[in-house]
């Protein structure tokens, strides 16, 4: 069965400290990965997907097939940053539905 | 920038009655979705429509569920008899095609139901 995992339900950083955002998969195939981002009473939108293999307002994220991951990370938190984060994958070559992980509230201390 | 659009923001509504949420996508994607996320849950998958039929659906979309594009604007999730554990906020996504890979998600609506 297909799952994603954050093991963090909440990440609390000072503003300039380096964040890590964690996300395990598990999946046989070859998935695509996302990283999706809730900010207050705003929708659900798209930050990064593995494939793009870009860097989005200062965040990155590398799939690691060998651990099955897939965490984001940036170097140095800010305030705007603050914000519902949610791992999410869909199978390649499928409906494109995706799976969501139980989502990281990241909050950037001033 | 084209954004998903869904009505009513919050429904309440009484335990076995109907209600309809509906969506509307962006206007040259092909694919839809409903998920759903109750309290402190995450966010889980319903139902995906492609051409004008179900493509997948999941355990939750059971016989009280349907969805439908009646007039090729409006996607619409219809509950027949809403249950107290319906109570959720539910998202309307969608995709231009798959290989695109991003999910456009409409605001939500929040469905109470007393």
């Amino acid at each position: 069965a297909q799952r994603v995992t954050q093991p963090e339900k909440l990440l609390s950083v000072f503003k300039g400290a380096p964040v890590e955002l964690k996300c395990n998969y598990s999946y046989s195939g070859s998935p695509e990965l996302f990283w999706y981002v809730q900010y207050s009473r705003q929708r659900l939108q798209l930050l990064l997907r593995h494939i793009s293999r870009e860097s989005i307002k200062g965040f990155t994220a590398d799939l690691n097939k060998g651990e099955t991951s897939f965490h984001l990370k940036k170097p140095f938190a800010q305030e705007e940053d603050s914000a519902m984060y949610y791992c999410a994958l869909s199978r390649s070559s499928n409906t494109g539905k995706l799976i969501f992980g139980q989502g990281t509230t990241l909050q950037v201390k001033p | 920038e084209p954004e998903v659009t869904q009505t009513p923001s919050h429904q309440v509504t009484q335990m076995g009655q109907e209600v309809i949420l509906r969506c509307v996508p962006i206007s040259n994607h092909l694919y839809f979705y409903w998920y759903r996320q109750i309290l402190g849950q995450k966010v889980e998958f319903l139902v995906s429509f492609y051409n004008n039929e179900i493509s997948e659906k999941s355990e939750i979309f059971d016989d009280q569920f349907s969805v439908e594009r009646p007039d090729g604007s409006n996607f619409t999730l219809k509950i027949r008899s809403t249950k107290l554990e319906d109570s959720a906020m539910y998202f309307c996504a969608t995709k231009r095609d798959l290989s695109s890979g991003e999910a456009f998600f409409g605001q939500g609506t929040r469905l109470t139901v007393v």
